[in-house]
């Protein structure tokens, strides 16, 4: 286990339907977290967990996006009902604060989403 | 809630001179601020980060100042190199003892290295 790992790498999807993201972790990471970017944009915080427990949602995070981190390794990004909008890089990180206090804060490859 | 604004959006120096990419944070219980590097197509790495404890940071060519007062940081690199050539982000976030909370990004400085 050497990175954060996220599946699939592309997805291209009809507008109104819904999609599903994987998302691993380092393994020995407790945090998850996941963005969004948009070309020529930074990464947009969405959500984290720390462990299973969803700890924070950003406003961006609209009732048609659900993230679960069930057993608190693996986590799913599902969007409902998808729009052109939702178009966009979802980036997945992972971190652990450990008691030097180093982050570790490392992000996989993304999964692109397309939606036509 | 936090906003970060970064600069410039573009920054073109020769080999070997220096670049420096500022930022800003609006959150003074902000206290954990990386630097990311992307290269087209992949992933952000972390190249540098500072914690609200310390005032500047070293890594080789790398250096990162922070002013807790003025709520601004920065990222230097000298003896810049053709591999240096990408997209730098600054951020920011609280870090509430079990590790960071959301990251909140600035816009992004790509860097370009002239040979």
């Amino acid at each position: 286990d050497t990175g954060v790992s996220q599946d699939p790498r592309h997805k291209i999807t009809k507008r109104g339907q819904n999609v599903t993201f994987r998302c691993d972790p380092i393994s020995e990471h407790n945090r998850l977290y996941w963005y969004r970017q948009t070309l020529g944009q930074g990464p947009e915080f969405l959500t984290y967990f720390q462990n299973e427990a969803q700890l924070e949602k950003s406003r961006l995070l609209s009732d048609r996006f659900s993230a679960e981190r069930p057993k608190g390794s693996f986590s799913t990004l599902e969007i409902q009902r998808t729009e052109q909008g939702d178009s966009a890089m979802y980036l997945c990180a992972s971190s652990l604060a450990d008691v030097g206090g180093r982050h570790g804060y490392t992000f996989g490859s993304g999964t692109r989403l397309t939606v036509v | 809630g936090e906003n970060v604004e970064q600069h410039p959006s573009t920054l073109s120096v020769q080999e070997g001179d220096s670049a420096v990419i500022k930022c800003t944070y609006s959150d003074s219980a902000s206290n954990y601020f990386p630097w990311y590097k992307q290269e087209l197509g992949k992933r952000p790495q972390l190249i540098i980060d500072i914690r609200s404890n310390v005032g500047e940071k070293k890594d080789q060519r790398i250096a990162v100042t922070l002013n807790k007062t003025a709520k601004h940081f920065s990222l230097h690199i000298t003896e810049t190199q053709p591999e240096d050539s990408a997209v730098y982000f600054c951020a920011a976030s609280r870090d509430s003892g079990g590790g960071a909370d959301g990251l909140t990004f600035g816009k992004g400085t790509h860097l370009i290295i002239q040979p």
